[in-house]
């Protein structure tokens, strides 16, 4: 149980456009969702968290209208990644917390999305 | 400043051999302490969870210490495999809140 899939698992996409990653909860209800971002060699780094339903809460140093995150569902929430750059290229990964099957205060993370901006 | 800093930050081991990785934090008021294991570019996978009261956990070859007096915590493999090379990540969370501070990771690598 308590499994978190992401889509697409590897992106390339071209300088200046715009690329969405999908999170999803299979087995339970994600109260709460989280993106991170993780360069090569450094650890995970909070980017934002959402809770269903609600505007997502950015960290410092994060652009909001560059990092869209959507949560409409308990189960689904969404990351997109506007006017990309190649600076934006990352590990892009989210976890998700809460539900039937997950423990309130457990985060099971997904496989990550490999973003590559040329 | 809620830290948590690990070490060593890479490791190389012979296959069979043990060895130990350690955590040090300075989060405040603090929750609980998870130890991940992430493979090159997947997600990190739990491998154990320890609250304030909990001073050692097992998962198969793994086993996990708090001492949550002098803030550290440390992840034991035993007889370790090839599958075991990853990066292995000390994860801290606060009481009352939902975010986790995490290390940034003890790259094992485990050679025949």
């Amino acid at each position: 149980g308590a499994v978190v899939s992401q889509h697409p698992s590897r992106v390339i996409c071209k300088s200046g456009t715009s690329v969405k990653i999908e999170c999803r909860s299979l087995d339970f209800q994600a109260t709460t969702m989280f993106w991170y971002r993780q360069f090569p060699k450094q650890s995970l780094m909070l980017m934002a968290t959402s809770n269903e339903g609600s505007k997502a809460t950015y960290e410092q140093g994060v652009e909001k209208d560059k990092f869209l995150i959507n949560h409409a569902s308990l189960t689904l929430s969404t990351l997109t990644v506007t006017s990309a750059h190649p600076e934006d290229s990352s590990f892009y990964i989210c976890s998700a917390s809460g539900g039937t099957s997950g423990s309130v205060y457990e985060q099971y993370f997904g496989p990550g999305t490999r973003l590559t901006v040329t | 400043k809620n830290q948590v800093e690990q070490s060593p930050q890479s490791l190389i081991i012979l296959e069979g051999k043990n060895c130990t990785l350690q955590c040090n934090y300075t989060v405040s008021p603090f929750s609980n302490l998870r130890w991940y294991k992430q493979d090159t570019g997947r997600g990190p996978v739990s491998l154990t969870i320890m609250t304030f009261s909990e001073n050692t956990k097992s998962n198969g070859r793994y086993t996990a210490t708090l001492d949550a007096d002098t803030k550290q915590s440390s992840l034991h493999i035993t007889a370790s495999q090839l599958s075991d090379s990853a990066s292995y990540i000390c994860v801290v969370s606060a009481s009352g809140a939902n975010n986790l501070f995490f290390g940034t990771g003890t790259r094992l690598t485990v050679i025949p």
